[in-house]
């Protein structure tokens, strides 16, 4: 077990409004990753962090936004969720270097926008 | 674009047979890895490979890293129920960021 936690697990939310999902680490590690699932396309990177207010955008950024204030939180803004918003997400953290570093993934946030 | 393909995406086996997963780029990563997942769960790294040509073992799993760093892949032998999952691969390159396979779901029928 890794020490990640992700909230809430499961949401319901209407299109156009905004959904922050958190992502809580107790391992002290510099990386964290937002990434999400869908059928057909694995995983994607939204978004990561490489430390406290240090962010960079992945390869399906639009529409959301993070923040990292303390080395421990990640989060992930959903600005004005849409239907197509609807997806498994999950967070990673990882030690970093230079390439072979382990990703320990949270157990995931399922959410549908109706 | 899909930057890794993996190949098959769905497979389902009897018990005891053995079968190969693929994973292609025509991208050079510095690391990659490989995960397992369950369903209602994150993946859990298997592997990570490194140097061009490796092979690691893990118990009846075989992963290799291609000599130019581009492929991999994951054999298993005499598969059993267990080995049920969603396979992933995962590119890494300089800078921490990981590009994920789509994925190969393996079903081993008893």
């Amino acid at each position: 077990d890794a020490g990640i936690t992700q909230s809430p697990r499961h949401k319901v939310t209407e299109t156009g409004t905004p959904v922050t999902l958190r992502c809580h680490q107790t391992e002290n590690h510099r990386y964290m990753y937002w990434y999400r699932q869908d059928p057909g396309h694995g995983l994607r990177l939204i978004h990561y962090s490489y430390g406290v207010k240090d962010t960079d955008k992945g390869e399906v950024s639009d529409g959301y936004s993070v923040s990292r204030s303390k080395t421990e939180d990640f989060l992930l803004t959903l600005e004005s969720a849409t239907s197509s918003q609807t997806s498994v997400y999950f967070c990673a953290i990882s030690h970093g270097g230079a390439g072979g570093e382990t990703q320990y993934f949270g157990p995931g946030t399922r959410l549908l926008v109706l | 674009t899909q930057l890794l393909e993996q190949s098959p995406q769905f497979l389902s086996i009897q018990e005891g047979e053995n079968l190969t997963v693929y994973c292609n780029s025509s991208s050079v990563f510095s690391s990659l890895q490989w995960y397992r997942q369950e369903p209602g769960e994150g993946p859990v790294l298997l592997v990570t490979v490194v140097t061009g040509g490796e092979v690691k073992k893990l118990k009846r799993l075989t992963f290799q890293f291609g000599d130019a760093r581009k492929d991999s892949s994951l054999h298993i032998t005499a598969a059993q129920p267990g080995d049920t999952g969603l396979y992933l691969c995962a590119g890494c390159f300089t800078g921490n960021q990981f590009y994920f396979g789509t994925g190969t779901s393996l079903t081993v029928i008893p």
